[in-house]
């Protein structure tokens, strides 16, 4: 199965700098990488995602850097902002056969980050 | 981008009794749906995978008499917590698959609901 590791656990920094978060993967036939930000008291909301056809994918100040070859991927926040706090997820996805033929499949999510983005 | 709305937000309710929990997916027809258990300071924990019109599947050391997952139509599924106790107070969280694959990697979550057992 899908084994899914991120680092750092908790992140803190100046306004205005980046922040990278990374995550690892097991499963070589993963091909979908969402990243999630979760606000206190809230559900996760999904921020950006990619899939293996391509290395890298930007929104804005916010980009996801995909490495197939090495089983990980990162997420880089640029220009951090106080509203930027908040705990961040990766997931990767894991797939298993169901008896009709056809597959399940679910999101294994890292442990978190949580992220602070001091003014 | 995807919708996913809970109802409620909030409940305290009483040890022995029981709690019901709604899941909606307001702007897409979700085949799939999932139920995650969240303790402070900690990750997403799969409950159960839910598909319409089907019994759900639930992970390995969750009880399915006690946490009852109902997914009646594409837009709805229900949670409830049967005889509820203090150890099941917690932040449930549902999501809904965009996709159609079921892959289950396009999720969007609702906003989750704090149920408090007194």
């Amino acid at each position: 199965g899908e084994n899914v590791e991120q680092h750092p656990s908790t992140l803190s920094v100046q306004e205005g700098d980046s922040a990278v978060i990374k995550c690892t993967y097991s499963d070589s036939a993963s091909n979908y990488f969402p990243w999630y930000k979760q606000e206190l008291g809230k559900g996760p909301q999904l921020i950006i995602d990619i899939r293996s056809n391509v290395g890298e994918k930007k929104d804005q100040r916010i980009a996801v850097t995909l490495n197939k070859t090495a089983k990980h991927f990162s997420l880089h926040i640029t220009e951090t902002q106080p509203e930027d706090s908040a705990v961040y997820f990766c997931a990767a996805p894991y797939l298993w056969p169901m008896n009709y033929g056809g597959s399940q499949g679910n999101l294994i999510f890292g442990k978190g980050t949580k992220l602070s983005v001091k003014p | 981008g995807a919708v996913v709305s809970q109802h409620p937000s909030r409940v305290i309710c009483k040890s022995g009794t029981s709690v019901k929990i709604e899941c909606r997916s307001l702007d897409f027809q979700a085949t799939t749906m999932f139920w995650y258990r969240q303790f402070p300071k900690q990750s997403l924990m799969l409950m159960a995978t839910s598909n319409e019109g089907s019994k759900a599947t639930y992970e390995q050391g969750v009880e399915k008499d006690k946490f009852l997952i109902n997914h009646a139509s594409l837009t709805l599924s229900t949670l409830t917590v049967t005889s509820a106790h203090p150890e099941d107070s917690s932040f449930y969280i549902c999501s809904a698959d965009t996709g159609t694959s079921g892959r289950g990697d396009t999720q969007y979550f609702g906003p989750g609901t704090r149920l408090t057992v007194l």
